[in-house]
């Protein structure tokens, strides 16, 4: 079964990118990393995912290492609305499987 | 398009009473999934289906059922409600068994 290990918290200032590491070292070659975050007690809300390829949409980018062990989720410039707990998921046993994420504090 | 809804937003139960919680997508999504979180952690996986007249267990199905009654409707039935079910309950939905989940905006029981 695929796992991830996300640091537990992170701090990032207003307006800088935010880098948000993810370990997936026993990911099998067919499964996708998925990015969530949620905000306050809201639902998740989907952010990117990717397979191999480095992937960029309207909220944010998916850095993939070569060897796929591990991923960096970037907001390019943090605002305090992206203060939120952010998920990595792989796929176990065909279902999204979510860890304890890392809680993003962005600061004025 | 309201997306997902889940009903009722907010519940308090007495241990060993039965409810069911509702979801509705409007997304025409094939794949239907509820899930738990308790205070600080992830989310928990206890039902999905991945079609239309299909259901199965997910991480923690133990104390539950559901219904896929028509590809519109999901639901989740507790029928001996106890303490340990106190949680937010949410809802999700997706195109396909692969795809992007959207999710409802949770539904919080609390058992008594």
């Amino acid at each position: 079964d695929a796992k991830t290990t996300q640091p537990t918290s992170m701090d990032c200032a207003e307006g800088r990118a935010a880098n948000l590491p993810c370990n997936h070292s026993t990911i099998s070659g067919n499964e996708y990393v998925y990015w969530y975050r949620q905000i306050h007690s809201q639902g998740p809300q989907y952010i990117i995912h990717g397979l191999k390829n480095n992937e960029t949409n309207e909220m944010a980018s998916l850095i993939i290492t070569e060897d796929r062990k591990s991923s960096t989720l970037i907001l390019p410039h943090a605002t305090l609305r992206d203060t939120a707990v952010y998920y990595c998921i792989v796929k176990y046993s065909n279902k999204l499987v979510f860890g304890a994420g890392t809680i993003l504090r962005v600061k004025s | 398009n309201a997306g997902v809804t889940q009903t009722p937003k907010f519940q308090v139960l007495k241990t060993g009473q039965s409810m069911t919680l509702q979801c509705a997508q409007d997304m025409n999504h094939n794949s239907m999934y509820w899930y738990r979180q308790d205070p600080g952690m992830g989310l928990r996986l206890i039902y999905y289906s991945a079609s239309e007249g299909t259901t199965d267990k997910g991480e923690v199905p133990n104390g539950y059922n559901v219904s896929r009654l028509n590809k519109r409707e999901f639901s989740l039935r507790l029928e001996s409600a106890a303490p340990s079910q106190t949680s937010v309950y949410f809802c999700a939905s997706s195109v396909t068994f692969e795809g992007e989940l959207f999710f409802g905006e949770g539904s919080r029981l609390t058992v008594l």
